[in-house]
């Protein structure tokens, strides 16, 4: 069955610093990647998404993730973290083929230090 | 254009009470989707729609009823309301693959 998992529950980073969220997905087929971001109280925004091509895709905000197929990952990267990108992310794959469903990980939530 | 708006923002019930939430989105998409977001569970599916006049089940159907009688409207029932309902409740639309998600509503069943 197709899964996703973000193994970092919680994340502590100081303004400035990298960033990396890790996901791992489990699809038989070429799976459609997504990141959202959730701030506190609101609905989810689209980040990013990888359908094919360049394995490496820009998304808003200054964020890229880099999808690597011998690995199932599709980790979500910054190199200098704002206060503002405090939030909750999540990631995603399509499964359902014509119906686009989404199968979302358990998220992953980021608290940034001044 | 407004997006995916819900309503109501905030709703508390009593067990056994029946309520609609109210999904609209102005960008004439063709999909649909009504999720549950629980804490540690991140979004699942409860029921999604293909085009107007059709639903289906999602992941976590049971307790919940749809329909989609207008193509930019989705309404997701709860007939008889269990504390289990407890959660927050996300509608999206869909053209293509990508989601856009309305504000959500945060439902208390007491």
């Amino acid at each position: 069955a197709q899964s996703v998992t973000q193994p970092d529950i919680h994340i502590t980073v100081s303004e400035g610093a990298s960033l990396e969220l890790r996901c791992n997905y489990s699809y038989g087929a070429t799976p459609y990647l997504f990141w959202y971001v959730q701030s506190p109280g609101q609905g989810l925004q689209l980040l990013l998404k990888y359908f094919s091509g360049d394995t490496l895709v820009q998304g808003i905000k200054g964020f890229e993730a880099e999808f690597k197929r011998s690995q199932s990952s599709f980790n979500l990267r910054k190199p200098s973290v704002h206060w503002s990108d405090a939030a909750e992310y999540f990631c995603a794959v399509v499964y359902g083929g014509a119906t686009n469903k989404l199968i979302f990980g358990t998220g992953t939530l980021l608290a940034v230090q001044p | 254009n407004a997006g995916v708006t819900q309503t109501p923002k905030f709703r508390v019930l009593k067990t056994g009470q029946s309520m609609t939430l109210l999904c609209a989105q102005d960008m004439n998409h063709e999909y649909m989707y009504w999720y549950r977001q629980d804490p540690g569970m991140g979004l699942r599916l409860i029921h999604y729609s293909v085009g107007e006049g059709t639903t289906a089940k999602g992941e976590v159907p049971d307790g919940y009823n749809v329909s989609r009688l207008k193509k930019q409207n989705f309404l997701l029932g709860l007939e008889s309301a269990a504390p289990s309902q407890t959660s927050v409740y996300f509608c999206a639309s869909s053209y293509g693959t990508s989601q856009y998600f309305g504000p959500g509503t945060r439902l208390t069943v007491t």
